[in-house]
């Protein structure tokens, strides 16, 4: 089956500076990878997600990069704000399959005022 | 629409006991799926559906039973807790087996003692 690593575990970063979040998959017939932002006591909820026909996507602040080559993803955020520190996860699975989403470990982004 | 519900939010068990977690949705998603949180381990699968009477197993199904009768819910039961069951569980739903964004429940914070 898939495995999703991610790193870092937890990361820190200063107000008004980027973060990047990144992620490596197994199986090569992946082809759907979604972020999702888990904040303190909440469900987990998509805020971007890229498929395999693309190397990049942008949503204002968040941007999502794939390299199917190395079988890598990374989520980048830019001009962080106090708002945006939570947990991140990526996950992967394969569009159109009964197979579920496969998540990373997830990341603790702590933005610092 | 209520989306994705869970009942109860919060239990706890003792080691032995039987109890069973419920989850509806009405969307008239055609997937379900059971994850459990635990620190460090990001979101883990455990049962899932694709439909109404189409069960498989996730990553760790051990001590737990779903069944789909309906589409609109997928109740989870533990048939005999256990400490290592003591975990936050969320029910998930989305229409089908495409890019589709994945629906969290609130989550159900169990403890087994």
């Amino acid at each position: 089956g898939e495995n999703v690593e991610q790193h870092p575990s937890t990361l820190s970063v200063q107000e008004g500076d980027s973060a990047v979040i990144k992620c490596t998959y197994s199986d090569s017939a992946s082809n759907y990878f979604p972020w999702y932002k888990q904040e303190l006591g909440k469900r987990p909820q998509l805020i971007i997600d890229i498929r395999s026909n693309v190397g990049e996507k942008k949503d204002q602040r968040i941007a999502v990069t794939l390299n199917k080559t190395a079988k890598h993803f990374s989520l980048h955020i830019t001009e962080t704000q106090p708002e945006d520190s939570a947990v991140y996860f990526c996950a992967a699975s394969i569009i159109g399959s009964a197979r579920q989403l496969t998540f990373g470990s997830g990341t603790q982004l702590t933005v610092l005022p | 629409n209520a989306g994705v519900t869970q009942t109860p939010k919060f239990q706890v068990l003792k080691t032995g006991q039987s109890m069973t977690l419920q989850c509806a949705q009405d969307m008239n998603h055609e997937y379900m799926s059971w994850y459990r949180q635990d620190p460090g381990m990001g979101l883990r699968l455990i049962h899932y559906s694709v439909g109404a009477g189409i069960t498989d197993q996730g990553e760790v199904p051990n001590g737990y039973n779903v069944s789909r009768s309906t589409t609109e819910d997928f109740p989870l039961r533990l048939l005999s807790a256990a400490p290592s069951q003591t975990s936050v569980y969320f029910c998930a739903s989305k229409p089908g087996g495409g890019a589709y964004e994945q629906y969290f429940g609130p989550g159900t914070r169990l403890t087994v003692t």
